[in-house]
């Protein structure tokens, strides 16, 4: 298993600004990947934060408003750009043990963001 | 491509009373399910998953669920609902390396 925190657990901003939201793993692993979940929906992957590589974002989103690093195999951020209030949401970062698609994710216990 | 159909958005159950949360699912190959829960204001866990060996798999808290192929279906019960598993509760298709969620099913439980 793994168990996942991340940092801030919330989080009240201004417009125009920008967040960094970080998720530490307490074991090494594979993957990870971050995603939004707006309030009351379903959980949207943003994109899949690679070791030593540019992340791999999904359709409709792009580096620039939120780029992500990951630095080693237990820690990676994600932040949010230039924020509007239509980015304010719960992120959630979760992680990977190996590559094979049945391999459960576990998840932090996500960032509640709010833009005003 | 793969996707998954939550069929109900909310269920409402006395506690004591089974429960039955419907989930059909598309995959173009042998597909990789999950149910995870996720109580207000927490994280996502992980209730089972289903992986190609048994296909009725049992979970924590007394949930189960079984993997009918020929309805392309996952289907998660509970033979007694308990106060405490009112929440959100997600199913979950794996492929191409990403997971596709539901829409999620809000459960109720009734004292």
């Amino acid at each position: 298993s793994a168990v996942i925190s991340q940092k801030p657990s919330r989080d009240i901003c201004q417009r125009g600004t920008s967040l960094t939201i970080q998720c530490q793993v307490d074991s090494q692993v594979t993957m990870m990947f971050w995603y939004r979940q707006q309030p009351g929906q379903s959980l949207t992957l943003i994109a899949t934060a690679n070791q030593g590589s540019e992340a791999t974002y999904e359709s409709g989103f792009v580096i620039d408003k939120f780029p992500i690093s990951r630095p080693n195999l237990t820690f990676s951020t994600l932040t949010v750009s230039n924020m509007s209030p239509e980015d304010s949401s719960i992120y959630l970062c979760s992680a990977q043990h190996g590559t094979s698609g049945s391999n459960e994710q576990y998840f932090g216990p996500g960032t509640r963001l709010t833009v005003t | 491509a793969q996707s998954v159909t939550q069929l109900d958005s909310h269920v409402s159950v006395s506690e004591g009373t089974p429960v039955l949360l419907r989930c059909n699912y598309s995959s173009s190959y042998s597909p990789s399910l999950f149910w995870y829960v996720q109580h207000p204001n927490k994280g996502l866990q992980l209730l089972l998953k289903y992986t190609s060996a048994a296909t009725l798999v049992k979970g924590i808290n007394g949930f189960e669920a079984e993997f009918k192929k020929s309805e392309t279906s996952f289907h998660l019960t509970k033979p007694s609902a308990h106060m405490s598993d009112a929440a959100e509760y997600f199913c979950v298709v794996s492929g191409s390396n990403q997971f596709y969620f539901g829409t999620g099913t809000s459960l109720t439980v009734i004292p």
